[in-house]
């Protein structure tokens, strides 16, 4: 069964400190991993996918299948950078998109 | 403008009555999705359309239906069966098409509140 787990419902660290929001995933198939991110007040919206294995707004982050695991990180954590992060999970050929409870990040000054 | 739109924003209704909440796009894409928001619950999945005329149950599709007669709309009936139908919902739509993979793009979101 396709499952998302984000182990931490509120992070909280220091502007500047680097920071890593978990995810996990269990699929018997190819996944394919995203994050989402919402800002206040505002719709939610892709920050990456692992397929482009690109960098958006310094963040990373690397499908590791050994541990089934898709972390988010930054170096350095900016206070635009709070929001809340949702790891999704979908399949090569399905359309099914499901989430993770999501995790609150909360940079401080 | 190109996009997601759904309405209303915001809905009361009173225990044991239907309500239809409306979900629109011209982005031309094939897949749409119905999700529920609740606090420290993420996103969960009611009901999704990869094609005109055809929907499968999401992981809590119970106390819901959906229609998909044209590409553009997925309307969304929260029933009187639903036993606790107070929650955010999300539509969102995506695209197999070339670099969008898989993204899927959000809709502002309906507030039901059932008193």
């Amino acid at each position: 069964a396709q499952r998302v787990t984000q182990p931490e419902k509120l992070l909280s660290v220091f502007k500047g400190a680097p920071v890593e929001l978990k995810c996990n995933y269990s699929y018997s198939g190819s996944p394919e991993l995203f994050w989402y991110v919402q800002y206040s007040r505002q719709r939610l919206q892709l920050l990456l996918r692992h397929i482009s294995r690109e960098s958006i707004k310094g963040f990373t982050a690397d499908l590791n299948k050994g541990e089934t695991s898709f972390h988010l990180k930054k170096p350095f954590a900016q206070e635009e950078d709070s929001a809340m992060y949702y790891c999704a999970l979908g399949g090569m050929r399905s359309f099914k998109t499901i989430f993770g409870a999501g995790t609150r990040l909360f940079v401080k000054a | 403008d190109g996009g997601i739109t759904q309405s209303p924003k915001y809905l009361f209704r009173k225990e044991g009555q239907n309500v239809t909440l409306s979900c629109e796009q011209n982005l031309n894409h094939d897949a749409m999705y119905w999700y529920r928001q609740d606090p420290g619950q993420g996103l969960r999945l009611i009901y999704y359309s990869q094609i005109v005329n055809d929907f499968q149950k999401g992981d809590i599709a119970e106390g819901y239906s959906v229609s998909r007669e044209k590409k553009e709309s997925f309307p969304l009936t929260v029933t009187s069966a639903q036993k606790n139908p107070t929650a955010f919902y999300l539509c969102a739509s995506s695209s197999r098409q070339a670099e969008n993979t898989g993204e899927l793009f959000f809709g502002e979101g309906s507030r039901l509140t059932v008193l």
